[in-house]
């Protein structure tokens, strides 16, 4: 089974900061990697698949990047609404798919 | 626009039974792989199991942790997915979502989950 391992478990930034999220993967993933936000009390959303394209309705400061193991989410300048947590997910060597334990962005 | 409904959770005692439904509206049902995904409280995401289309041989797969206890069903002609879930654990306890394939391994669309609770 592939562990995905988020970093940091939390980071605090201010609205207009840029956010950077980190996953690692403990074996190749290719670029086999998809990212998820999910708000309180809500369903998760779709953000990024194969590692740096975006999902439908996706704003462009959201991206990724990377390949192998090591991999990116980028939120270049952060607006209000996207403060969450993050989760990666990888579908490279499946069953099972797995998530990463997921990144907080919270407000400074 | 896609919809996806789940229903069918419950508080259910250590051992007993439950099972899940997921409406789906929207898009073309039998033509889309389905999953189901847990998340217990203040938990990460977990996926339990998927269902190809019967194009694709409607083929089954599971979690190791829910292997030989749920299973995934469909039933293209009332658009609805399920999870039926036997012998169940404490450790079961959680929200359920049932999510759209997307692209053979990622989920696309998501529905609001129906919270299953397992007391002992």
């Amino acid at each position: 089974e592939i562990v995905l391992t988020q970093s940091p478990a939390t980071l605090s930034l201010s609205p207009g900061e840029r956010a950077t999220l980190s996953c690692r993967a403990s074996q190749s993933v290719s670029s086999d990697i998809a990212w998820y936000q999910q708000k309180p009390g809500q369903a998760p959303r779709f953000l990024i698949y194969d590692a740096s394209k975006r999902a439908t309705g996706i704003p462009a400061r959201f991206s990724g990047s990377g390949s192998g193991t090591d991999f990116t989410l980028t939120i270049s300048s952060l607006e209000p609404e996207d403060f969450a947590v993050y989760y990666c997910q990888q579908r490279t060597n499946w069953p099972p798919l797995t998530f990463g334990g997921g990144t907080k962005v919270e407000v400074k | 626009e896609v919809s996806l409904v789940e229903s069918g959770g419950d508080l259910v005692k250590a051992g007993g039974s439950l099972r899940l439904s997921c409406a789906a509206s929207g898009f073309t049902f039998s033509n889309v792989w389905m999953n189901w995904v847990r998340q217990a409280p203040g938990k990460g995401l977990e996926w339990v199991g998927r269902i190809k289309t019967k194009f694709d041989g409607g083929t089954t797969d599971y979690a190791a942790p829910v292997k030989g206890r749920f299973t995934v069903s469909r039933d293209d002609s009332e658009k609805t997915l399920y999870l039926t879930m036997n012998s169940l654990k404490t450790e079961d306890t959680g929200l359920y979502y049932c999510a759209t394939d997307f692209a053979r391994g990622y989920f696309g669309d998501w529905g609001r989950g129906t919270l299953v609770t397992v007391s002992s």
